[in-house]
């Protein structure tokens, strides 16, 4: 069971665009910076948006964060074939002093 | 570039321990937070440590304290993970990981490729 509470799934068709949720409590996504991370099967993660809302250089601008509350969310806009990966969100958990990620959503583009 | 190489993974039995080691170039790694995440096959991510750049400042996931030690050897620009009484539950690829400032409080970029520790008899 993961702290943060994320969509075991998502889809959606090329170009249309999808949401992936992400929540959590005071004492994480309510005090602290929501990062999100893509994964390819069988390589490692990489940043995708830090600080709820910031795009590392070289992620393009159809990825967007944001966060309110104890909930953060994840805009994929003009879904891409090579967008279909695996979205983790994060943040530190206060109570726990530690990192916290969620469950992890698979999105599958159809 | 940043690089971080992860070493020490094996095969172990219910029990024994092993140590990891996280090679890190290109960057001031006194400078910053260093991490390691895990990954069951087939689960999701689980952070299980954390260090501040001086070392000073340790942290520690329920699941792992006390039986696995976090270190840092900033002469050597190498990271550790100690791993002690180990069980079934800790298999998984461990990833080495540095943070964004000099504590782990924040994002985690970039990660290792990563170590497969596999626990079994």
């Amino acid at each position: 069971q993961s702290v943060l509470t994320q969509p075991p799934s998502a889809s959606g068709t090329p170009g249309q665009r999808v949401t992936i949720s992400c929540s959590g409590s005071s004492s994480n996504i309510g005090s602290n910076p929501v990062n999100w991370y893509q994964q390819f099967p069988g390589t490692a993660p990489k940043l995708l948006i830090y600080t709820n809302n910031q795009r590392p250089s070289g992620v393009p601008d159809r990825f967007s964060g944001s966060k309110s509350g104890t909930s953060a969310s994840l805009a994929i806009s003009g879904l891409q074939s090579e967008d279909e990966a695996d979205y983790y969100c994060a943040a530190w958990d206060d109570s726990l002093n530690g990192q916290v990620f969620g469950g992890g959503t698979k999105l599958t583009v159809l | 570039e940043v690089q971080l190489l992860e070493s020490g993974g094996g095969l172990v039995q219910p029990g024994g321990s092993l140590r990891l080691s996280c090679a890190a170039s290109g960057f001031t790694f006194s400078n910053y937070a260093m991490n390691w995440v895990r990954q069951a096959p087939g689960k999701g991510l689980e952070w299980i440590s954390g260090i501040s750049g001086s070392g000073g400042s340790t942290y520690y996931a329920d699941s792992v304290k006390g039986r696995f030690t976090i270190s840092r050897d900033n002469s050597k620009n190498t990271l550790y993970l100690q791993m002690n009484s180990l069980r079934a539950e800790d298999t998984a690829v461990y990833h080495c990981a540095k943070g964004s400032g000099n504590y782990p409080y924040n994002r985690i970029d970039p990660w290792g490729q990563g170590t497969l520790v596999t626990v079994s008899s």
